[in-house]
Formats: structure tokens, sequence, C-alpha cells
């Protein structure tokens, strides 16, 4: 077990609605990186937090937001909803930042549908 | 450009036989470079990275900096080898860029 947990397991909503997905990192570990897993485009990188600041956005659509807390727990949270965010969303974490050479350990991911 | 290339969709093969996985990069840097696998859409598992220089469950990826290749290999493939595996790709400041994928079947 990696030690990274995300919340809930599976979500299934309607369009136009908006969720928050949840993600514990392993203890001690300030990076939190979050990424979108769907058929058609693979595994995008979304954003990367480092404790509590923002420090790098990939594919993220305005649409999406995410936060870090003072505990180091995240949250990304996905409105106006639509038919391809359905997707796999995992979050990974690892020791510091800047690390190319860190290893990200990734939680199990939660499934979003959206109807 | 970085990028990584996984040019096989889906690899099957006999149990016993040699399995090659490819990847293939482009990174103007001086690259990190991983493989996750997944199974049954899991989470990602860290198979290897190639600065440890190790072997797991048979696996070995070396990296080939002329070739800009980082395949993964394995002498004799093994029925529960069978999953999805992806080739990273580490960046300044952490974020890693994954290939397509490619599932690996393992007929018994």
């Amino acid at each position: 077990d990696s030690g990274v947990t995300q919340t809930p397991k599976h979500l299934i909503t309607a369009t136009g609605q908006r969720v928050t997905l949840r993600c514990s990192p392993r203890s001690g570990d300030l990076s939190v990186y979050w990424y979108q897993q769907s058929l058609d485009q693979g595994l995008q990188f979304l954003i990367q937090y480092y404790n509590g600041e923002e420090r790098a956005k990939g594919n993220i659509l305005e649409r999406f937001s995410a936060q870090q807390f003072p505990d180091l727990h995240s949250e990304l949270n996905l409105s106006s909803l639509e038919l391809g965010d359905s997707a796999l969303y995992f979050c990974a974490s690892s020791p510091e930042l800047a690390g190319a050479t860190d290893t990200q350990y990734f939680g199990p991911g939660t499934r979003l549908t959206v109807l | 450009a970085q990028r990584v290339t996984q040019p096989e969709k889906l690899l099957s093969v006999f149990k016993g036989a040699p399995v090659e996985l490819k990847c293939n990069y482009s990174y103007s840097g001086s690259p990190e470079l991983f493989w996750y696998v997944q199974y049954s859409r899991q989470r990602l598992q860290l198979l290897l990275r190639h600065i440890s220089r190790e072997s797991i469950k048979g696996f070995t990826a070396d990296l080939n900096k002329g070739e800009t290749s980082f395949h993964l290999k394995k002498p004799f493939a093994q029925e529960e080898d069978s999953a999805m595996y992806y080739c990273a790709l580490g960046t300044q400041g952490g974020k890693l860029i994954f290939g397509q994928g490619t599932e690996l079947s393992v007929k018994p």
C-alpha cells in the first residue's frame, strides 16, 4: 500500500454539476500531483502543489481548480461538468519539490462518471 | 518538446517468451525515466526507475541516450505480468509525462 488515499472511490453525477475529489498524500510527502486518465487522452498531468502552493500546471481546464490545505491534503474541484470529463482521476505524492528524480506514489484513483 | 512514445498499444506473448516493451522519449535536458504498471485500472505502481538500475519482478530497462529509448525487458514472461505498462518522463519540477501505455497480455 503506497499510503496515498483518495475519496470517493466512485462518483456518478450529471452534466453541469460540480464535484470535489479529495486526496491525502503519504505521511511526510509535501508534493501532491493530480492526473487524469481517460480512454482517449491517456494519462495527463493536471496540476501540482507543494506545501500549499501551486507549483505547476498542465492540461487543466479553467473549469477545474485545486488546492492544498495546511494539513497537506488536496482537493480537486471540477465544475460545469461535461460528458467528456468522465475519467479516472489520480492523485500522487512525493517527498519534496523539484526533484525530477522523486518517485511519485499514486493513490487508487476516483472514477468519475458524468451522465 | 517533451514527449514519451510507446509505439505498441497491445503486446501479446506466450508464457515463457521474452518480452520487450518499447519506449522512446524526447527531452532536451537530462532525462529521468520510469516504468509504472497498472493492473486492471487500479493504482499505478512504480516498477522501476532508470537511476536505480535495479531489476523488479524480473524486469529491467536500460536508458539509451543515443537512441533516446528506455525499453522494458523480461526474459521469460509470466501470466501475472499481464497489465498496462506506462513509460514516464520526469521533468524539472517533478511532473511526469506519460506515454500512451502498452497493454501486455501473456497467454498460457
